[in-house]
Parts: C-alpha cells; structure tokens; sequence
C-alpha cells in the first residue's frame, strides 16, 4: 500500500523568507509524485510532479520540489515567499497504472507580511 | 476550453436520505475519479471510471456507488447518509494511456455536501 506524510500541519514564514513543505512517501515501485494547492472553497491545483530525471523539479509561481529517493521525501520550497502563496498544500503520490492518488493529510501554508 | 465542472456546489441533505453528484471532465479526458475530503484531511479516493466502468475502488462501502455515461461524465450516488459523509467531494479527469497516465489529474471545485 501505498502512503504520503505531511509532517507538519502548519508551516509559518514571513514574505520574502524562503520556505518548505515536508513530504515523505512510502510506495513499492517507482513513485510518481505530486504537489497540490488548494485555496479556500476550491478544488486542487496541479502545481508540479516528478516523475524521472533531474530530481529538482520546477513548477508553477516559482515553486520547486526536491527528490530524493534515499530519504523517499519530496519537499516543496520556494526561494521566496509571498503573501499569496498562503495556502493548503497537498503531496500525492501516484503508482504506475494505479491511476488513484494518494494524498498527504495536507499542511497549511501562512505567509505573513 | 472549460475544465473539470461539479455540481452542485452546496447539497444540505439528513440522515438516511440519498444523494447524486455529478461531473463533467476536462475536455479531452476519459477518466473521472472520485474524492471525499473531510474536514482537515487530504482527499480520500472513492473510486474511478473509465469507459463506463468502475476501475478502481477504495475502502468506501457501497452505499457508495458511481456511474459514468458516454460522454465521460460521471454521477456519485451516496446511499443512506450518515453524518460523517459530511465532506467536500471532489472530482479528478485526466485521459488514460500508457504514456499519460502519470499526468496530474484536473480537479472540480467540489461539492460541499453537509448532513443534518
């Protein structure tokens, strides 16, 4: 079976600090690994995913995420962090032709000016 | 080109009544996956349908029960409420294929479903 933890329920930074959210997996085979936001009364957003290569992975408003397979984490950061960027933030992990997702219980993201 | 669309957005139903949720995917896409979030959680997979069947399932009784039509949408069925099927249900399409099948899926907006 396959499993996903977020750590920490609530990671505080203050804008122009950089930031990370911890996400460690457990999955038998090769993941495939995803990064979500959600804003409140809204669905997901895809916001960037590894799948092989390079294991720093760039994605969407200047958020990158590091793969290591050693530590089986993949950690979200930014260099620097806006106020906007406070959010709920979900890690998933995807098998090969599992096709369902499974979701970290999510951690809270607040950006303070 | 519109994306993955859910409705409705707000349902308030009681107990022992029956629900329906729908969803339409994200043109292009033949795969539509269902999720209950609960309060503070991540979303929890109910199940998924592709070319009119059920596919996958997760540990979600069968009051729970799903449906999709030829044009890709689906319908969530949720039998004999209970207050703890109070959550946001979220629907998920992406296209099925080898190749993409690592793509990320598109979510709806949800439909907040509350059980009095």
């Amino acid at each position: 079976a396959q499993s996903v933890a977020q750590p920490e329920d609530q990671v505080n930074v203050a804008e122009g600090n950089p930031l990370t959210v911890k996400c460690t997996y457990s999955v038998s085979g090769n993941p495939y690994l995803f990064w979500y936001v959600q804003y409140p009364n809204r669905g997901l957003q895809f916001l960037l995913k590894y799948i092989t290569g390079d294991n720093l992975v760039k994605g969407s408003y200047g958020f990158e995420a590091e793969f290591n397979k050693s530590q089986t984490s993949f950690h979200l950061k930014k260099p620097s962090a806006l106020v906007s960027d406070s959010a709920l933030y979900f890690c998933a992990v995807l098998t090969t032709n599992a096709g369902k997702s499974t979701f970290g219980d999510g951690t809270t993201l607040t950006v303070k000016p | 080109d519109a994306g993955v669309t859910q409705s409705p957005t707000h349902l308030i139903k009681t107990r022992g009544q029956q629900v329906t949720l729908r969803c339409s995917p994200k043109s292009g896409h033949d795969t539509v996956s269902w999720y209950q979030q609960a309060l503070g959680q991540g979303p929890q997979f109910i199940f998924q349908y592709y070319e009119e069947e059920e596919r996958q399932r997760g540990n979600f009784p069968d009051r729970f029960s799903g449906h999709q039509f030829p044009n890709y949408s689906s319908e969530l069925n949720v039998n004999a409420l209970l207050l703890g099927d109070s959550a946001l249900y979220l629907c998920a399409s992406n296209r099925m294929g080898q190749e993409v099948s690592n793509q990320p899926q598109h979510f709806g907006d949800g439909t907040r479903l509350s059980i009095l």
